[in-house]
């Protein structure tokens, strides 16, 4: 089944312990991203990839990093979280050239 | 960042209604998507757009590529309580990113 991935779903951490979100995809696709959702603001992008080593901020990206050394993996990284960084996340993916972008489940993350 | 005007923010109609949303920009589209959000879930991809007038179904969903490529609409006829949740827009323009609406939550009381 073509689909995106993400782990954990939930997670409660500590201000300034360092965490990883990992997000995989099945279909070969070439762009991925990550996006934040908070209420009344919509989705947000925070990191996208156009290809593996090749990444690049969106509009959110302070606080956050990202690595893309194999094509169907895409981890966000917080070194530091601060809870502004409470949200509820997801990764995406599509082919590039095209528009349609395919969603994962969310991860939502509390910072206490 | 930019972002699509959504409208309208929410609505709670009875089941059997039909529904209408849509959003606006002030900068031209070469794509425009609809997606619904269920609760605890990602957005899912609905329906795709990609010429400017064209008019997509899928299923009991109708969307419209506005003719001035500023605009969108999404059309749900005679609403099942299923279709609660966030429905969101997005468009294209062409360089790589996609821009999202605010959200529609819809509500259906049966």
């Amino acid at each position: 089944e073509a689909q995106v991935t993400q782990n954990p779903r939930y997670l409660i951490t500590v201000t300034g312990k360092k965490l990883t979100v990992t997000c995989s995809q099945n279909m070969n696709h070439e762009y991925m991203s990550w996006y934040r959702q908070d209420p009344g603001l919509g989705l947000r992008q925070i990191y996208y990839s156009m290809n593996v080593e090749v990444t690049d901020k969106g509009d959110v990206p302070e606080g956050y990093k990202v690595s893309r050394k194999e094509k169907r993996n895409f981890p966000l990284i917080l070194e530091s979280p601060s809870p502004n960084q409470t949200s509820l996340y997801f990764c995406a993916s599509r082919t590039q050239g095209l528009t349609e972008q395919y969603f994962g489940p969310g991860t939502r993350l509390t910072v206490t | 960042g930019q972002q699509l005007n959504q409208s309208p923010q929410s609505m709670f109609i009875q089941e059997g209604e039909d529904v209408s949303m849509n959003c606006t920009s002030s900068s031209i589209f070469n794509t425009w998507l609809w997606y619904k959000q269920d609760p605890g879930e990602g957005p899912v991809l609905l329906i795709a757009l990609y010429k400017a007038g064209e008019l997509t179904s899928n299923g009991r969903l109708t969307a419209q590529f506005g003719i001035t490529r500023k605009d969108s609409f999404l059309n749900i006829s005679a609403s099942i309580p299923s279709d609660v949740g966030i429905y969101f827009c997005a468009g294209n323009t062409g360089f790589q990113k996609l821009v999202f609406g605010t959200g529609t939550r819809l509500l259906v009381s049966p």
